[in-house]
């Protein structure tokens, strides 16, 4: 079965730190991998996505996120934090097959001035 | 171009109730999707319909339900309301549904029974 996990459910940083959100993927071929955004009383919005081109992929609002096959991780990125960067974060992953999405649980990232 | 739009974007309904909710996806995507989100669960496949028909189904009980109109509007109906049923439901759309692409969700349709 498709599933992610996303360790650390709250991830605080300081404005202009690097943010790190964890996230990793069970399956047994790699699959497709995506990183959602959602800021209060919104949908989500795509930040970036691994389809088997490029291991590190560069997305939105200079978030990037690099698929380790080794490690079958796909954490995101940035190295400055902004106040505007704080939401919560998914990961999510879809299989070359069905077509729905598997959510992590999410990670709500605070930025302190 | 105008994003996937839900319709309404708040709901109160009684226990018992039904509830149709209303997606317009982006002009030319043929494929609708709906997630149901709680706190408890989080991010929940309900079903996703292409080309008026439905191609895939999550877990959930008869009880909710969906179509597609042929200009790709969706619907999802619940019926026979419960406690557990409230959340925001969200609406994705796509050109074609392939798995290496990125839906977009609309913002969402807040649902509270009472």
């Amino acid at each position: 079965a498709q599933s992610v996990t996303q360790l650390g459910s709250h991830v605080s940083v300081s404005e202009g730190a690097l943010v790190l959100l964890r996230c990793n993927y069970s399956s047994s071929v790699p699959p497709y991998l995506f990183w959602y955004v959602q800021y209060p009383n919104q949908g989500l919005q795509l930040l970036l996505k691994y389809t088997s081109a490029a291991t590190l992929v560069k997305g939105i609002n200079g978030f990037e996120a690099e698929f380790k096959k080794s490690e079958t991780s796909f954490h995101l990125t940035k190295p400055s934090a902004h106040m505007s960067d704080a939401a919560e974060y998914f990961c999510a992953v879809r299989r070359n097959t069905g077509n729905q999405f598997y959510f992590g649980t999410g990670t709500s990232l605070t930025v302190i001035p | 171009k105008a994003g996937v739009t839900q319709t309404p974007r708040y709901l109160i309904k009684t226990r018992g109730q039904q509830v149709t909710l209303s997606c317009s996806p982006i002009s030319g995507h043929r494929s609708v999707s709906w997630y149901q989100q709680t706190p408890g669960q989080g991010l929940q496949f309900l079903f996703e319909y292409f080309s008026e028909t439905q191609r895939n189904k999550g877990n959930f009980p008869g009880r909710f339900s969906g179509r597609q109109f042929s200009n790709s509007r969706s619907e999802m109906n619940v019926s026979t309301l419960e406690l557990g049923d409230s959340a925001l439901y969200l609406c994705a759309s796509s050109a074609t549904g392939g798995a290496g692409y990125g839906y977009t969700f609309g913002s969402g349709t807040r649902l509270t029974v009472v």
